[in-house]
């Protein structure tokens, strides 16, 4: 069990470039979500995805947000057209399969910072 | 729609000394809570959660906290707190199919020597 793992861990972009995010989930961890989290606040949920299947986004991931799982095991998070209000910590988490409410684990974030 | 509110932003507590962290939720089914705890840096780690059953948990690093569904509240408790306790902490509820996590705002503990 290697944890989940972010990468980059940083990144710093000029407004409207796009970004690309990747997040590799404990093996066999069939659950994948995807938090944004800035300063002060909680993390809020983006998207989940359930194998390959993206299951729900929220209203805070607006069209220039998409999110990928292909094979079901890593996802991608793109930002297209940065802005600066997208300068935050992006959090992936992964989660077993089965029961209802079992821990997520979280990765150790990307940090976004949009000149 | 279910919120979670931590009504702290900032505790300070002597070295030594018990602490008690507030979290409020707002859900209408039976929920699943956590705590969770953020060093500079670093991802969220998870101290204890919440399902069923007995309403006090205990979690890692002595911490535990308890479920009062008739306050609908779900407090972080410490009898001793250490330096190294200094960190964010985040209660959260999950909801809805996938259970995502809806987090409070976080409450940051300063630990004084």
């Amino acid at each position: 069990d290697t944890g989940v793992s972010q990468n980059p861990r940083h990144k710093i972009t000029k407004r409207g470039q796009n970004v690309t995010f990747r997040c590799d989930p404990i093996s066999e961890h069939n659950r994948l979500y995807w938090y944004r989290q800035t300063l002060g606040q909680g993390p809020e949920f983006l998207t989940y995805f359930q194998n390959e299947a993206q299951l729900e986004k929220s209203r805070l991931l607006s069209d220039r947000f998409s999110a990928e799982r292909p094979k079901g095991s890593f996802s991608t998070l793109e930002i297209q057209r940065t802005e600066q209000g997208d300068s935050a910590m992006y959090l992936c988490a992964s989660r077993p399969p089965l029961r209802a409410g079992d821990t997520q684990y979280f990765g150790p974030g990307t940090r976004l910072t949009v000149l | 729609a279910q919120s979670v509110t931590q009504p702290d932003i900032h505790i300070t507590v002597s070295e030594g000394a018990s602490l008690e962290l507030r979290c409020n939720y707002s859900y209408g089914a039976t929920p699943y809570l956590f705590w969770y705890v953020q060093s500079p840096g670093q991802g969220l780690q998870l101290l204890l959660k919440y399902f069923s059953g007995d309403t006090l948990v205990q979690g890692i690093k002595g911490f535990e906290a308890e479920f009062k569904r008739s306050q609908s509240s779900f407090n972080l408790r410490k009898p001793s707190v250490h330096w190294s306790d200094a960190a964010e902490y985040f209660c959260a509820v999950g909801a809805g199919y996938g259970n995502k996590l809806v987090f409070g705002a976080g409450t940051i503990l300063r630990v004084k020597s």
